[in-house]
């Protein structure tokens, strides 16, 4: 696609509800990153994909999340029980690999609200 | 871990004027990235520095990466209201990669006319 897509792009949920997440990257990316940006927190990373692999997770903030990717393309963020603290913009980004030399590009994110 | 602090936290300049953030690291930078946000949008990549003294420039939007003193500077040069936004700085922490980048909290910027 044209560039990253997520969906939905806004989400409101009750405390103890799961919820997921879409990234579509652009077409041919490898690499695909999560990353959270709650207010006064700034961003965080979540996890990265190189294909359809996790290389790194260290930055998941619980055993509620988790996130697969398939077909090196969608990925999903799945928040199980979701809490209020979960309360944020999930922010999916890709490059084509994961060098340093390669810039992200973002998508416009999920606004998820958990009552 | 490395931290990356942004300054200042907000800034408020008048149409036609120039202003500079600032972005600081507690370790050595080895590749910084600026990026621009809008409110409901994502972040838009502006430029990334990789070499210490180097410096890029994107239509009025100027950057540096001083080495020595682990700082980055974003300088915007007679500033207009499309360059309102939250600029944020990010770095890879050494690992190699982009896989794994560290933003600081970013800079809210406002132009008035």
């Amino acid at each position: 696609g044209a560039g990253v897509s997520q969906s939905p792009s806004n989400k409101v949920t009750e405390k103890g509800k799961d919820v997921e997440l879409r990234c579509d990257p652009i077409s041919g990316h490898t690499a695909l990153y999560w990353y959270r940006q709650s207010l006064g927190q700034g961003l965080e990373f979540l996890i990265y994909f190189q294909g359809n692999s996790a290389p790194d997770k260290s930055g998941l903030p619980s055993d509620r999340f988790s996130a697969e990717r398939t077909g090196g393309s969608v990925s999903t963020l799945t928040i199980q029980r979701t809490q209020q603290e979960d309360s944020a913009v999930y922010l999916c980004a890709s490059s084509l690999a994961p060098s340093r030399h390669e810039k992200l590009f973002f998508g416009s994110g999920t606004q998820l609200s958990v009552l | 871990s490395q931290e990356l602090e942004q300054s200042p936290q907000s800034l408020i300049v008048q149409e036609g004027k120039n202003l500079t953030i600032n972005c600081t690291s507690s370790k050595t930078l080895y590749g910084l990235y600026w990026y621009k946000q809008k409110y409901g949008e994502g972040l838009i990549f502006l430029m990334m520095l990789q070499k210490g003294g180097e410096e890029k420039s994107h239509e009025k939007i100027t950057a540096k990466l001083d080495e020595k003193k682990q700082q980055s500077s974003l300088h915007i040069t007679a500033s207009q209201p499309s360059h309102a936004g939250i600029y944020l700085c990010g770095a890879d922490g050494g690992t190699g990669t982009a896989s794994k980048l560290t933003f600081g909290t970013g800079t809210r910027l406002q132009v008035t006319l």
